[in-house]
């Protein structure tokens, strides 16, 4: 079973990036897909997008279109997600979550999960 | 986008109590439909996938139900444990989304 190990909490200011990792082990990488999902505070839950390291190709929600980066490095079983022009409503806790390896959306159900990455953008 | 509804968004019950939640899509999802399980300052945890499948380690007094457009999650006795908000997630297009939540509190 995948356990996925994310980096620590982050404080940015607005109009900055912010890359967040997530590091997979107990799992052949390659296998997975790797969703991000965030959570402001108090808030739901919110698909970033996601990547299948296997062919490092990416898929994003429209809504981060142009804002955010997903990549994997299979050398080291670890994806990033990077978030640009950083504002004050995407402070939240960041989540990385695996998905089995299928050729359709259906599989698309996240477990593991990471334990979350707290950003907070702050001037 | 498929949007997610779900009903009720709060409940309170009592330890032993059936608990049903019901999730609704914009539009009909088959069966890929996911439910989890959060509890405070922790990540979601799979409780239910493609509708009506157990995930491994998941208590059997959770239960799935529902295709199309409309799902269900039944808790037939609510535990101390329980206690929980819980989110229903359709995989069947990108993006993915969650319903906003129902939180099941002590009664």
């Amino acid at each position: 079973q995948v356990q996925l190990v994310q980096s620590g909490a982050e404080v940015r200011k607005p109009g900055s990036s912010v890359k967040v990792s997530c590091k997979a082990s107990g799992g052949t990488f390659s296998r997975y897909t790797i969703s991000w999902v965030r959570q402001a505070p108090g808030q739901g839950l919110e698909w970033m997008g996601g990547i299948i390291p296997i062919f490092g190709t990416a898929n994003y929600a429209q809504k981060f279109q142009g804002r955010v980066t997903i990549t994997a490095d299979e050398s080291t079983s670890t994806a990033y997600m990077e978030l640009s022009s950083l504002r004050s409503e995407d402070t939240a806790v960041y989540l990385c979550a695996s998905s089995p390896y299928c050729n359709s959306t259906s599989c698309y159900w996240f477990d593991p999960w990471g334990q979350g990455t707290l950003v907070t953008v702050s001037s | 986008d498929i949007q997610m509804t779900q009903s009720p968004s709060s409940l309170s019950a009592s330890v032993g109590d059936r608990v049903t939640i019901t999730c609704r899509a914009s539009q009909s999802i088959t069966t890929y439909l996911n439910w989890y399980q959060q509890k405070p300052g922790k990540a979601p945890k799979l409780l239910i996938y493609g509708a009506s499948s157990l995930q491994s380690g998941v208590p059997s007094r959770f239960s799935g139900g529902g295709s199309g457009a409309e799902f269900t999650l039944t808790i037939s006795s609510l535990q101390p444990e329980d206690f929980a908000t819980y989110y229903c997630q359709q995989s069947d297009s990108t993006p993915f989304t969650f319903g906003p939540g129902t939180k099941v509190g002590i009664k």
